[in-house]
């Protein structure tokens, strides 16, 4: 697996605002698709692991969709708050168990 | 879950020398893993570590540089041999649990001057 993609590179939202990002990944020899949160001086933290074409998962006020066979992953915010504000990962692994990172998307909600 | 610490947090080490990092894990685990951040790159695997045999290395990564050590299943280490500037990343040592997901250290800052 090359080429993960994510999208935007960073952004700035307000407080309360819904946001969401995109991760674009070759759909050959696809395993899962896995989503970590990454805060500054901290470990990265799994969100969610995905295997299913249309899986979706949540996680509070988070959720992910997955679809294998074009290739991307949304991971939404709803209702963003200050603690929100981290870098968010996307890796999708092949049936070796190896993750293959993106360059990921740095969050910034305002108070 | 697995609790991951790693020594040393940070370092700044000047060019030409090593730095040896430590990774303990509470609980006995298969795979280890190791990799690197750099400035504005996605995070790489650098290797996979088994306890008692040899780590493998993925490509553009080789022992020389990265020897890395599995003397049982809860620690492994990495050295960063003989460092460059271009060394300067964040490193951290990851666990597998079944592949369902892999749980991280918090890393280690490493600046090569």
């Amino acid at each position: 697996i090359l080429n993960v993609e994510q999208s935007p590179q960073s952004l700035h939202v307000q407080e309360g605002d819904s946001t969401n990002f995109t991760c674009s990944f070759p759909s050959s020899n696809f395993y899962a698709l896995h989503w970590y949160r990454w805060e500054t001086a901290k470990s990265p933290e799994a969100l969610f692991v995905m295997t299913l074409n249309g899986d979706e998962k949540k996680k509070g006020r988070i959720s992910a969709t997955l679809n294998t066979k074009e290739g991307y992953s949304y991971l939404y915010i709803k209702g963003s708050q200050p603690e929100d504000s981290a870098t968010y990962l996307c890796a999708p692994s092949s049936n070796t168990g190896k993750l293959i990172f993106g360059q990921g998307t740095t969050l910034q909600v305002k108070p | 879950s697995a609790v991951i610490s790693q020594k040393p947090s940070r370092d700044i080490c000047q060019r030409g020398t090593s730095l040896t990092i430590q990774c303990q894990v509470d609980s006995q685990v298969t795979m280890m893993f190791w990799y690197r951040q750099q400035p504005g790159q996605s995070l790489t695997l650098i290797a996979t570590a088994n306890q008692g045999s040899e780590a493998t290395y993925e490509s553009g990564f080789v022992i020389d540089k990265f020897p890395i050590s599995r003397p049982n299943l809860t620690f492994s280490t990495l050295t960063v041999s003989n460092m460059s500037p271009e060394d300067s990343s964040i490193y951290l040592c990851s666990v597998d649990r079944g592949r369902e997901t892999q749980y991280f250290g918090p890393g280690t800052r490493l600046l090569v001057l």
